[in-house]
């Protein structure tokens, strides 16, 4: 069965810290990872990754893939009060998105 | 733009009842998804459509559920009988292309809590 493994499973910093949130997967027939936040409700999307070792970035936020050894990091630099969410990793193979449990972060001011 | 909506956001009800989710995707998107997130878990996969045909319910959980996307337009998922177990969130998210290729769109889902 698809396994994504999200850690930690909570975080809290303060403002201007860095942090790193870490997904690992066991899919077969691997095809994207992607990483939603979501704040209240609706999920939004932030990144998808498909090839290894390329690092994608959005303002204070990036990501990046390793495929060897099937895992990803997401990456928030200078943490906002407004980064506070739950940050989801899902990892596309056939037609559906294997989600982790999420990792809940809490940025205090 | 309008965004994926679902109907109702929270419904309370029986054990035993019946309960139908609405989603209404982005017009003219073809795959409409439907996702469960039950209590510490993590968001599943219940179905896929591509317009009107279900391309793949391998994670709806029994025959109890039901769900329909006539015309390919919006979807409904119908719960009957609902049991304790149901209860949870209920995303449906909808995309131009399937999900390992691109970002699926998501609505913010539908409560259901079954007493």
């Amino acid at each position: 069965e698809d396994k994504v493994v999200q850690s930690p499973l909570s975080l809290v910093v303060h403002e201007g810290d860095t942090v790193t949130l870490n997904c690992s997967y066991e899919v077969t027939n691997f095809r994207s990872l992607l990483w939603y936040k979501q704040e209240k409700k609706a999920p939004t999307f932030l990144f998808m990754l498909t090839s290894s070792g390329i690092e994608k970035k959005s303002g204070r936020l990036s990501s990046i893939l390793d495929k060897k050894e099937l895992f990803s990091i997401l990456n928030i630099t200078a943490t906002q009060t407004g980064d506070s969410a739950v940050y989801l990793c899902a990892v596309g193979a056939g037609n559906m998105l294997t989600f982790g449990g999420g990792t809940r972060l809490m940025v205090k001011p | 733009e309008a965004g994926v909506t679902q109907f109702p956001s929270h419904s309370v009800i029986e054990k035993g009842q019946t309960v139908t989710l609405r989603c209404d995707p982005i017009s003219g998107h073809d795959n409409l998804y439907w996702y469960r997130r039950v209590m510490g878990k993590e968001i599943k996969f219940l179905l896929h459509f591509v317009k009107e045909s279900k391309q793949d319910e391998s994670g709806m959980p029994n025959n109890r559920f039901l769900a329909e996307r006539t015309g390919g337009t919006y979807s409904t998922l119908k719960v009957q009988p609902a049991e304790l177990e149901d209860s949870g969130v209920y995303f449906c998210a909808s995309s131009p292309w399937t999900a390992n290729t691109g970002e699926l769109f998501f609505g913010e889902g539908s409560r259901l809590t079954v007493l």
